[in-house]
């Protein structure tokens, strides 16, 4: 099992610019989540999906994020226009209710909007 | 607002001695916590879990106690090696849905 991909590992973009973050989820996992690690809140929810569908997005801080699943391999979460507010590292991680109900989380993507 | 917190951004601990992490929540309905484990550039990885209706888990030096009453939950690593040096988050989750987490804690086990 390849565990969760997240592209790209480091991002540095320029404010105002269009930022996309992708995750190749666990197969057979049917719960996709995107959090952000920042030091004030740690891991904070931004949004999950259930069989592809989002069940909760209200962790998403603006409408500026926006994440889809068009199927259940793939996951973007894209942020226009970015922000040096938005600088932080983001997390994918899936689950499946078989597996203990436990997160498997990928590498994660470094932002840094300048 | 937080429904996860751990009020110690780091801790220090002498190889072999015990580690003790803390965790509180506040939401009463959260019936199952779980504790990940972070190293630089890496994501989380999972530690050890425990439900609502055990007050105790144990993995080999790991172990999770729950107070339910307090909403308190701890981790012990006993005895402390160098490589446990890491971030420690807590977590908890109600009926299996979302997962919130806490702002971690450094953990640094000094040889």
């Amino acid at each position: 099992d390849a565990g969760v991909i997240q592209s790209p590992r480091h991002e540095v973009t320029e404010m105002g610019q269009e930022v996309t973050l992708r995750c190749k989820p666990i197969s057979g996992h049917d719960y996709l989540f995107w959090y952000r690690q920042t030091m004030m809140r740690g891991l904070e929810l931004l949004i999950y999906f259930n069989n592809n569908v989002p069940i909760d997005d209200s962790g998403m801080p603006e409408d500026r994020f926006s994440a889809k699943m068009p199927n259940a391999s793939f996951s973007t979460l894209k942020i226009q226009p970015s922000e040096p507010r938005d600088s932080a590292v983001y997390f994918c991680a899936s689950s499946s209710r078989g597996r203990g109900m436990r997160l498997f989380f990928g590498s994660g993507t470094q932002l840094s909007v300048l | 607002d937080q429904q996860v917190k751990q009020n110690s951004p780091s801790l220090s601990v002498q190889e072999g001695r015990i580690s003790i992490l803390n965790c509180d929540y506040t939401n009463s309905m959260f019936d199952y916590f779980l504790w990940y484990k972070k190293y630089p550039a890496e994501g989380p990885t999972f530690l050890i879990s425990i439900s609502s209706i055990k007050d105790k888990n144990e993995d080999g030096r790991f172990t999770v106690f729950l107070n339910k009453s307090a909403k308190h939950l701890s981790l012990h690593i006993v005895p402390s090696q160098p490589g446990d040096s890491a971030v420690y988050f807590c977590a908890a989750s109600a009926y299996g849905n979302q997962f919130y987490f806490g702002t971690g804690t450094s953990l640094t086990v000094i040889p």
